[in-house]
């Protein structure tokens, strides 16, 4: 059974730095062909992709955020990584992480941010 | 980018109808897309990847159709769980998702 969860803080402070992990069970992210990607989803707007990495540890992130985020992947425990630095409340979004081989098929529950001082 | 059009933003339709959603994309991405469909809440659900390749459990009444810079997502004849926001999403480079579609009640 494949599961995926969202875990970080509710709530974050404009310029400070976003730290959110994907804990998830099921599957290896060392399996060929096997995704772990964040996408996040503004109130009342739409579906976001950031960024993946990759079984083989390739990484790609959203251009217009590559030089604010960075993915990081533990084997052994099964968790993918997020870093957000430089936070602004246009930030605020559930964060969701999610699996793909052949489309995302898998989702987390989503983790609600909030950016504000 | 390659940016996602979906048509149209929001569509009023029956229970029975068939409803047809559109996907263009800024540039050609064969058939890297997927269809999503999501409802208040909850993540979404993946519907159809590459183009038309329908999803393990997702009922037939869904299918997709399409290559290259133009798609389309129909549902056969819309059941009461249908009522949603779909999404497309392209895999071919710097993967990105369209703007959504609502269906709603008519």
């Amino acid at each position: 059974q494949v599961t995926l969860k969202e875990s970080g803080p509710a709530l974050v402070k404009p310029t400070q730095t976003l730290t959110l992990t994907c804990t998830f069970s099921g599957f290896s992210l060392s399996t060929t062909g096997m995704r772990v990607n964040w996408v996040r989803q503004p109130p009342g707007k739409a579906l976001e992709w950031l960024a993946r990495i990759d079984w083989d540890d390739d990484k790609l992130y959203r251009s217009s955020l590559r030089t604010r985020l960075t993915l990081s992947k533990d084997t052994s425990k099964n968790q993918v990584v997020l870093t957000m630095t430089n936070v602004d409340p246009a930030d605020t979004a559930t964060y969701y992480c999610a699996r793909f081989l052949e489309g995302f098929d898998f989702w987390g529950q989503g983790a609600l941010v909030t950016v504000s001082s | 980018d390659i940016q996602l059009t979906q048509s149209p933003s929001t569509l009023s339709a029956s229970v029975g109808d068939r409803v047809t959603i559109t996907c263009r994309a800024s540039q050609s991405i064969s058939s890297w897309l997927a269809w999503y469909q999501q409802k208040p809440g909850k993540a979404p659900k993946l519907l159809i990847y590459k183009a038309s390749s329908l999803e393990s459990g997702v009922p037939s009444r869904f299918s997709g159709s399409g290559s290259g810079t133009e798609f389309t997502l129909t549902i056969s004849s819309l059941q009461p769980d249908d009522f949603a926001t779909y999404y497309c999403q392209q895999y071919h480079s710097d993967w990105t998702f369209g703007q959504g579609t609502k269906v709603e009640i008519k």
